[in-house]
Protein backbone atom coordinates (compact mmCIF):
# COMPACT_ATOMS: atom_id res chain seq x y z
CA UNK A 1 0.00 0.00 0.00
CA UNK A 2 1.14 3.77 -0.10
CA UNK A 3 3.11 4.23 2.68
CA UNK A 4 5.91 7.40 3.41
CA UNK A 5 8.54 6.26 5.95
CA UNK A 6 10.71 8.08 8.27
CA UNK A 7 13.08 7.69 11.57
CA UNK A 8 11.33 8.97 14.77
CA UNK A 9 14.54 10.70 15.92
CA UNK A 10 17.79 12.71 15.52
CA UNK A 11 19.99 14.03 17.29
CA UNK A 12 23.11 16.70 16.33
CA UNK A 13 24.72 19.26 18.17
CA UNK A 14 24.52 22.64 17.26
CA UNK A 15 26.54 24.12 14.24
CA UNK A 16 26.37 21.05 12.46
CA UNK A 17 24.52 19.97 9.16
CA UNK A 18 21.38 17.90 9.61
CA UNK A 19 20.09 15.06 6.97
CA UNK A 20 16.76 13.72 8.31
CA UNK A 21 15.05 11.37 5.07
CA UNK A 22 12.05 10.04 4.02
CA UNK A 23 11.46 6.75 1.80
CA UNK A 24 7.83 7.03 0.18
CA UNK A 25 6.10 4.36 -2.33
CA UNK A 26 3.75 5.89 -4.72
CA UNK A 27 6.07 7.51 -6.97
CA UNK A 28 3.00 9.25 -8.90
CA UNK A 29 3.07 11.98 -6.64
CA UNK A 30 3.13 15.58 -8.18
CA UNK A 31 4.65 17.64 -5.08
CA UNK A 32 6.70 16.70 -2.00
CA UNK A 33 6.58 18.78 1.14
CA UNK A 34 8.81 19.24 4.17
CA UNK A 35 6.54 20.62 7.00
CA UNK A 36 7.69 21.66 10.91
CA UNK A 37 6.46 21.46 13.63
CA UNK A 38 7.55 23.09 16.53
CA UNK A 39 6.48 22.12 20.10
CA UNK A 40 2.54 22.77 20.72
CA UNK A 41 1.98 24.23 17.46
CA UNK A 42 0.29 23.07 13.94
CA UNK A 43 2.67 21.82 11.63
CA UNK A 44 4.21 24.64 8.60
CA UNK A 45 5.39 23.84 5.26
CA UNK A 46 9.06 24.42 5.72
CA UNK A 47 9.79 24.10 1.89
CA UNK A 48 8.81 21.75 -1.12
CA UNK A 49 9.89 20.29 -4.03
CA UNK A 50 8.07 19.08 -7.58
CA UNK A 51 8.22 15.85 -8.54
CA UNK A 52 10.56 16.66 -11.87
CA UNK A 53 13.37 18.36 -9.85
CA UNK A 54 16.44 16.55 -8.06
CA UNK A 55 17.45 19.44 -6.17
CA UNK A 56 15.85 22.53 -4.50
CA UNK A 57 18.42 24.86 -2.12
CA UNK A 58 16.22 27.55 0.00
CA UNK A 59 19.44 29.34 2.36
CA UNK A 60 19.95 26.55 4.79
CA UNK A 61 17.89 24.02 3.58
CA UNK A 62 18.57 21.71 0.51
CA UNK A 63 16.39 18.88 -0.63
CA UNK A 64 16.99 16.28 -2.69
CA UNK A 65 14.60 13.60 -4.35
CA UNK A 66 15.58 10.45 -5.83
CA UNK A 67 13.09 9.03 -7.79
CA UNK A 68 14.67 5.93 -8.79
CA UNK A 69 15.09 5.12 -4.95
CA UNK A 70 11.83 6.53 -4.10
CA UNK A 71 13.82 8.64 -1.54
CA UNK A 72 13.64 12.57 -0.50
CA UNK A 73 16.00 13.90 1.97
CA UNK A 74 16.16 16.94 3.99
CA UNK A 75 19.75 19.01 4.55
CA UNK A 76 20.32 21.71 7.04
CA UNK A 77 23.18 23.79 7.50
CA UNK A 78 24.82 25.07 10.49
CA UNK A 79 21.28 23.44 12.53
CA UNK A 80 20.41 25.61 15.28
CA UNK A 81 18.58 24.80 18.76
CA UNK A 82 15.70 26.72 16.68
CA UNK A 83 15.65 23.86 14.25
CA UNK A 84 14.51 21.47 17.44
CA UNK A 85 11.26 20.22 16.48
CA UNK A 86 9.50 17.47 14.28
CA UNK A 87 9.95 17.23 10.58
CA UNK A 88 7.38 15.44 8.10
CA UNK A 89 7.56 14.30 4.86
CA UNK A 90 4.83 14.48 3.08
CA UNK A 91 3.40 13.72 -0.82
CA UNK A 92 0.28 15.00 -2.64
CA UNK A 93 -1.00 14.02 -6.04
CA UNK A 94 -1.84 16.18 -9.25
CA UNK A 95 -6.00 16.44 -9.46
CA UNK A 96 -6.32 15.06 -6.40
CA UNK A 97 -6.48 16.23 -2.60
CA UNK A 98 -4.75 13.33 -1.80
CA UNK A 99 -1.73 13.46 0.74
CA UNK A 100 0.16 11.10 2.41
CA UNK A 101 2.51 12.04 5.39
CA UNK A 102 5.43 10.37 6.99
CA UNK A 103 5.19 9.84 10.80
CA UNK A 104 7.50 12.82 11.75
CA UNK A 105 11.16 12.93 12.45
CA UNK A 106 11.78 14.26 16.19
CA UNK A 107 14.90 16.61 15.66
CA UNK A 108 16.72 17.41 18.77
CA UNK A 109 19.88 19.88 18.69
CA UNK A 110 22.27 19.50 21.44
CA UNK A 111 24.17 23.20 22.55
CA UNK B 1 -4.98 36.98 7.75
CA UNK B 2 -5.94 34.71 10.52
CA UNK B 3 -5.63 31.24 8.05
CA UNK B 4 -6.74 28.03 9.83
CA UNK B 5 -8.31 28.93 13.25
CA UNK B 6 -9.15 26.46 15.85
CA UNK B 7 -11.24 26.02 19.02
CA UNK B 8 -11.04 24.95 21.54
CA UNK B 9 -7.33 24.82 22.38
CA UNK B 10 -7.82 22.93 25.07
CA UNK B 11 -10.58 19.84 26.69
CA UNK B 12 -10.50 17.47 28.97
CA UNK B 13 -13.78 15.24 28.75
CA UNK B 14 -15.25 12.77 30.77
CA UNK B 15 -16.13 8.80 28.88
CA UNK B 16 -19.33 9.14 27.30
CA UNK B 17 -19.67 13.10 26.70
CA UNK B 18 -20.08 14.52 23.87
CA UNK B 19 -18.33 17.72 21.86
CA UNK B 20 -17.50 19.86 18.67
CA UNK B 21 -14.21 20.91 18.12
CA UNK B 22 -14.35 23.92 15.81
CA UNK B 23 -12.80 24.67 12.35
CA UNK B 24 -12.90 28.14 10.56
CA UNK B 25 -10.75 29.20 7.29
CA UNK B 26 -10.69 32.13 5.82
CA UNK B 27 -8.29 31.49 2.44
CA UNK B 28 -11.79 30.66 0.83
CA UNK B 29 -9.93 26.92 0.51
CA UNK B 30 -12.18 24.44 -1.25
CA UNK B 31 -10.17 21.28 0.60
CA UNK B 32 -10.42 21.22 4.62
CA UNK B 33 -9.58 18.02 6.95
CA UNK B 34 -9.31 16.61 10.57
CA UNK B 35 -6.12 14.85 11.42
CA UNK B 36 -4.98 13.69 14.75
CA UNK B 37 -1.53 13.09 15.94
CA UNK B 38 -0.92 10.44 18.52
CA UNK B 39 3.00 9.84 19.50
CA UNK B 40 4.84 7.54 17.05
CA UNK B 41 1.88 6.98 14.33
CA UNK B 42 1.91 10.48 12.97
CA UNK B 43 -1.00 11.94 11.01
CA UNK B 44 -3.99 9.96 10.51
CA UNK B 45 -6.59 11.53 8.66
CA UNK B 46 -10.52 11.21 10.73
CA UNK B 47 -12.81 13.21 7.32
CA UNK B 48 -12.24 15.41 4.44
CA UNK B 49 -14.80 18.00 2.46
CA UNK B 50 -13.77 19.43 -1.17
CA UNK B 51 -16.31 21.82 -0.70
CA UNK B 52 -19.42 22.90 0.77
CA UNK B 53 -22.03 19.70 1.60
CA UNK B 54 -19.62 17.44 0.30
CA UNK B 55 -17.48 15.17 3.20
CA UNK B 56 -15.78 11.86 2.97
CA UNK B 57 -14.58 9.48 5.81
CA UNK B 58 -10.77 9.45 6.03
CA UNK B 59 -8.60 6.63 7.30
CA UNK B 60 -9.96 6.79 10.97
CA UNK B 61 -13.77 8.05 11.12
CA UNK B 62 -15.10 5.88 13.40
CA UNK B 63 -17.10 7.86 16.79
CA UNK B 64 -16.73 11.74 14.70
CA UNK B 65 -19.16 13.46 12.66
CA UNK B 66 -18.42 16.28 10.34
CA UNK B 67 -20.27 18.62 8.38
CA UNK B 68 -19.34 21.23 5.76
CA UNK B 69 -22.20 24.04 5.31
CA UNK B 70 -19.81 26.94 4.32
CA UNK B 71 -16.80 26.90 2.73
CA UNK B 72 -15.20 28.56 5.69
CA UNK B 73 -16.44 26.39 8.89
CA UNK B 74 -15.51 22.59 9.43
CA UNK B 75 -16.83 21.61 12.44
CA UNK B 76 -15.63 17.98 14.35
CA UNK B 77 -18.12 16.09 16.56
CA UNK B 78 -16.98 13.64 19.47
CA UNK B 79 -20.28 11.83 19.57
CA UNK B 80 -19.40 9.71 22.88
CA UNK B 81 -16.23 10.73 23.95
CA UNK B 82 -13.92 7.72 24.78
CA UNK B 83 -10.08 7.48 25.84
CA UNK B 84 -8.93 6.22 23.18
CA UNK B 85 -9.91 9.57 21.29
CA UNK B 86 -7.33 11.45 23.75
CA UNK B 87 -5.25 13.14 20.92
CA UNK B 88 -3.91 16.01 19.31
CA UNK B 89 -6.46 17.48 16.79
CA UNK B 90 -5.79 19.36 13.76
CA UNK B 91 -7.49 21.01 11.09
CA UNK B 92 -6.04 21.73 8.09
CA UNK B 93 -7.11 23.14 4.13
CA UNK B 94 -5.58 24.08 0.39
CA UNK B 95 -6.69 24.69 -2.50
CA UNK B 96 -6.72 22.56 -5.66
CA UNK B 97 -2.71 21.77 -6.67
CA UNK B 98 -2.39 23.57 -10.09
CA UNK B 99 0.21 25.15 -12.43
CA UNK B 100 1.22 28.20 -9.90
CA UNK B 101 -0.70 25.93 -6.78
CA UNK B 102 1.90 23.67 -5.22
CA UNK B 103 -1.40 22.22 -3.00
CA UNK B 104 0.25 23.12 0.31
CA UNK B 105 -1.73 22.29 3.40
CA UNK B 106 -2.50 25.00 5.91
CA UNK B 107 -2.46 23.90 10.06
CA UNK B 108 -4.64 25.48 12.26
CA UNK B 109 -2.15 25.35 16.06
CA UNK B 110 -4.28 21.70 17.25
CA UNK B 111 -6.87 21.13 20.02
CA UNK B 112 -5.64 18.76 22.76
CA UNK B 113 -8.09 16.59 24.34
CA UNK B 114 -8.08 14.31 27.17
CA UNK B 115 -11.03 11.83 27.69
CA UNK B 116 -10.59 10.78 31.01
Amino acid sequence: GEDVEQSLFLSVREGDSSVINCTYTDSSSTYLYWYKQEPGAGLQLLTYIFSNMDMKQDQRLTVLLNKKDKHLSLRIADTQTGDSAIYFCAESFSGTYKYIFGTGTRLKVLA
Amino acid sequence: NAGVTQTPKFQVLKTGQSMTLQCAQDMNHEYMSWYRQDPGMGLRLIHYSVGAGITDQGEVPNGYNVSRSTTEDFPLRLLSAAPSQTSVYFCASSSEQGHTNTGELFFGEGSRLTVL
